[in-house]
């Protein structure tokens, strides 16, 4: 079964607006990731969220991880066109593997 | 330092042939993890290997499908027999070797090979 679900499954905004998505998973983790992929490419790893953790920062990204709901949010402030791209929350437990969610596909409007 | 390289990026083989998706993990990488992603789906993890080793095939379908990672060279994740719904966008993702718990580091992916069967 899937173990990290996003959503919505698909976002638009406007440029200069903040884009909040979500992802859900199952079982207990040792991490979640966040990666983009741009339409056609590989992916790009965009922050890692330790499982004692509650929150991170990365330039314009913000994670939260809230274990005892077994869910994590993605929130991109200011966003740009150049934002447009799936999201997609992986979780890794104790055997290294990621484990994948069905991503959010995010429009930013100029 | 070079990222993940794979190659082909795009490989075409028509039903019954043979394919091989080459993977070089990034310089200093001895962990190596294949994916696949079918159209409009997230990845779904394959395999896992280090150095001449198998450490986790439970997302390998049990026929056709092989992956080795040699002392020497890149890692290959091999499909004999190839059929229509094996076409898919294959990724590879490598991390390094380091202490502490491996399933804390962070996986750097390739830009993937797009194999279309005919």
């Amino acid at each position: 079964s899937q173990q990290g679900e996003e959503d919505p499954q698909a976002l638009s905004i406007q440029e200069g607006e903040n884009a909040t998505m979500n992802c859900s998973y199952k079982t207990s983790i040792n991490n979640l990731q966040w990666y983009r992929q741009n339409s056609g490419r590989g992916l790009v790893h965009l922050i890692l969220i330790r499982s004692n953790e509650r929150e991170k920062h990365s330039g314009r990204l913000r994670v939260t991880l809230d274990t005892s709901k077994k869910s994590s949010s993605l929130l991109i402030t200011a966003s740009r066109a150049a934002d447009t791209a799936s999201y997609f929350c992986a979780t890794a437990g104790a055997n290294s593997k990621l484990t994948f969610g069905k991503g959010i596909t995010l429009s930013v409007r100029p | 330092n070079a990222g993940v390289m794979q190659n082909p990026r795009h490989l075409v083989r028509r039903r019954g042939q043979e394919a091989r998706l080459r993977c070089s993990p990034m310089k200093g990488h001895s962990h190596v993890y294949w994916y696949r992603q079918l159209p409009e789906e997230g990845l779904k993890f394959m395999v896992y290997l280090q150095k001449e080793n198998i450490i986790d095939e439970s997302g390998m379908p049990k026929e056709r499908f092989s992956a080795e990672f040699p002392k020497e060279g890149p890692s290959i994740l091999r499909i004999q027999q190839v059929v229509r719904g094996d076409s898919a966008a294959y990724f590879c993702a490598s991390s390094p070797v380091t202490s502490g718990t491996q399933s804390r580091k962070t996986q750097y992916f390739g830009p993937g090979t797009r194999l279309l069967v005919l």
